[in-house]
This record gives structure tokens, sequence and C-alpha cells, in this order.
């Protein structure tokens, strides 16, 4: 079990341009999460797919967007970037929508916008 | 809303002692869970210990243990016999029956010292 892969690991963009993010799941999950983890805080919800569409959202811009295929993988994307939306980003896993179900989470992609 | 509070940004323990972690949080929901998660160097969070609020019995896995104090809101975890290993981020977060996600404290970085 490979558990759950994300990609890239690195990643440098310029200020305004735009990047994709990928998660893999655990196998046998069905629902993925995508947290941003700034340096030195906790990670902080940006939203949530379950069945291919986006069940919850945090206090994200609509510049954040993200997409989950039939195979349950999913995207993170953001467009326009800003020097802020430099952190660690990290993709969770976990078998439906219970609250205390446990996720599984990837190593994450360090992006860095300059 | 929910909250989640961790007051020590720093903590370190000699190898084989025990040590405390403390969180506090707040929600207005009745139903609703709450994680200890570590995050190593390598970046990949990994869970620690979960607590069901029905539940009065404080959660145990191993050397790990928690004490749930419902009406003050606190959840501290418990390291007995601290291994070199245990050397991590460690962070609170709470979940719940309307805000599915996790919300995460600020986290508190342990060391282990030999």
């Amino acid at each position: 079990d490979a558990g759950v892969t994300q990609s890239p690991t690195h990643l440098i963009k310029t200020r305004g341009q735009q990047v994709t993010l990928r998660c893999s799941p655990k196998s046998g999950h069905d629902t993925v999460s995508w947290y941003q983890q700034a340096l030195g805080q906790g990670p902080q919800f940006i939203f949530q797919y379950y069945e291919e569409e986006e069940r919850q959202r945090g206090n994200f811009p609509d510049r954040f967007s993200g997409h989950q295929f039939p195979n349950y993988s999913s995207e993170l994307n953001v467009n326009a970037l800003l020097l802020g939306d430099s952190a660690l980003y990290l993709c969770a896993s976990s078998l439906g929508l219970q609250p205390n179900t446990e996720a599984f989470f990837g190593q994450g992609t360090r992006l860095t916008v300059v | 809303a929910q909250t989640v509070t961790q007051s020590q940004p720093e903590m370190s323990v000699q190898e084989a002692e025990t040590v405390t972690l403390s969180c506090t949080y707040d929600t207005s929901e009745s139903n609703y869970y709450l994680f200890w998660y570590k995050q190593p160097p390598s970046r990949q969070m990994i869970l620690v210990i979960r607590q069901e609020a029905y539940k009065q019995q404080n959660a145990t896995e191993n050397r790990f243990s928690v004490n749930f104090q419902k009406a003050a809101k606190s959840f501290s975890l418990k390291i007995s016999d601290s291994q070199l290993g245990d050397t991590a981020m460690y962070f609170c977060a709470s979940a719940d029956g309307s805000a599915r996600q996790l919300t995460f404290g600020s986290g508190t970085q342990l060391t282990v010292l030999p």
C-alpha cells in the first residue's frame, strides 16, 4: 500500500503564475481534503472532495480551486499566485465523510512563490 | 466555528522521561472528536491518538494517553518513556459533525534529548 502520494514534492513559481498540485489517495479511500500549512503554523483547511464534488470549503479565495477524478485522485489549482501562497500543501485522504474517520496525509508539496 | 489553542510552542524532555503537551479547544457542537497528530521532519502527518467527546474514558495508545477534561475544554497528550523518535511537531486538532474537516492548533515542537 503506497499510502497518500503527492506530486511534485517541491515547486518554485513566479508571482502571478498558476500552479497545479496532485494527490493520489490511499488505496480504498474516496475522500480527499487539502490543507495549507504556512511555515511554523498548523495546517488550514482549504476544501474537501467526495464523489467528485466539493463538499466543504474553508476560508480561501476563489483563486484556489480543485477537482476530483473518478479514480478518487485530486488536483489543487491556484491561480494568480501571491507571495503569501508560499506554503506546504498537504493532501489527506479518508473513507467517507464521518468526522471521526482517520485521515492519512501525504508528505506534502512545498510551494515557493518568488 | 471551532478553535484549537496550543500554548507551548516548544518543549523538551529527556529520553525515558514523561512529558505532557497541552491543548484547549472551543466548539459549539455537542458531538465532536479530538485528535493528536505528529509531524516529524519528513513532513508527513501521522495520527497519534483520537478521542470521541461522548466517551468519558481517556484514550490510550501504548505510550501515548490523553487527559480529556470536557468541562474545561482541555485535551492534553501524555507521552511516557519518551524515545528519540518522538521528536516532532505535535498538533492538536478537532472535528465535528458540521465542520467535518480538521481544525488544527499551532503546534508544539517536542525535542527528546538523549
